[in-house]
């Protein structure tokens, strides 16, 4: 089975600064004939479900603001929410969708 | 627009069965793609219980594989999913989820249920 391991459990930012979320899977999630990581990123906020924010690693949702961004090398994955504003606060999740889904263990986002 | 749509009882007792329906609109689950059940105990992370194909075949976590099954209408556009032997750590929100060829292959995901499972 994949295995997504994510980092950090918790993360606490200044308004307007960079955070930074890894998310690493334990093989490759790179479906060959479309050359795409199946991987996505969702925004998670008490009593909602997981908001999807990207799909195919780096591909953003519609409406989803461009200070949040995702990137992808090899097996490693990263959400970057740049300019961070009150309403980030949330759990983030990674999901690989290849094969048998799997998810990271989440992140907390929070000011500092 | 894609919808899904969970729907079953909030209260199951200790060593019920939970019986969960997803209706699905915008899209059919006859066409390829996969349709997925994931849970989501309070205050814990996501879980991945299990999907079925749009031709019957099923994958199921390991850890839920002796207790679960899951099955489709594609007449009337649902999938199902059936978890034997609850018990309380199984209260959770439960999620039905999928993706196919008519998602663009882009993961969609229902709004959640919350099953408490207690005597």
């Amino acid at each position: 089975d994949i295995v997504m391991t994510q980092s950090p459990d918790s993360l606490a930012v200044s308004l307007g600064e960079r955070a930074t979320i890894n998310c690493k899977s334990s093989q490759s999630i790179l479906y060959s004939p479309d050359n795409k990581n199946q991987l996505a990123w969702y925004q998670q906020k008490p009593g909602q479900p997981p908001k999807l924010l990207f799909y195919w690693a780096s591909t953003r949702e519609s409406g989803v603001p461009d200070r949040f961004s995702g990137s992808e090398s090899g097996t490693d994955f990263t959400l970057t929410i740049n300019n961070l504003q009150a309403e980030d606060v949330a759990v983030y999740y990674c999901h690989q969708y290849y094969h048998a889904w799997a998810f990271g263990q989440g992140t907390h986002v929070e000011i500092k | 627009q894609v919808q899904l749509q969970e729907s079953g009882p909030g209260l199951v007792r200790p060593s019920g069965t939970l019986s969960l329906t997803c209706s699905v609109s915008g899209v059919s689950i006859s066409h390829t793609g996969w349709w997925s059940w994931v849970r989501q105990p309070p205050g814990k992370g996501l879980e991945w219980i299990g999907e079925i194909s749009e031709s019957g075949i099923t994958y199921y976590n390991v850890s839920f594989k002796s207790r679960v099954t899951t099955s489709m209408d594609r007449s009337k556009n649902y999938f199902s999913m059936r978890l034997t032997s609850m018990d309380v750590a199984d209260t959770a929100v439960y999620f039905c989820a999928g993706r196919g060829m008519d998602t663009g292959w882009v993961p969609v995901w229902g709004q959640g249920i919350l099953v408490t499972v207690s005597s």
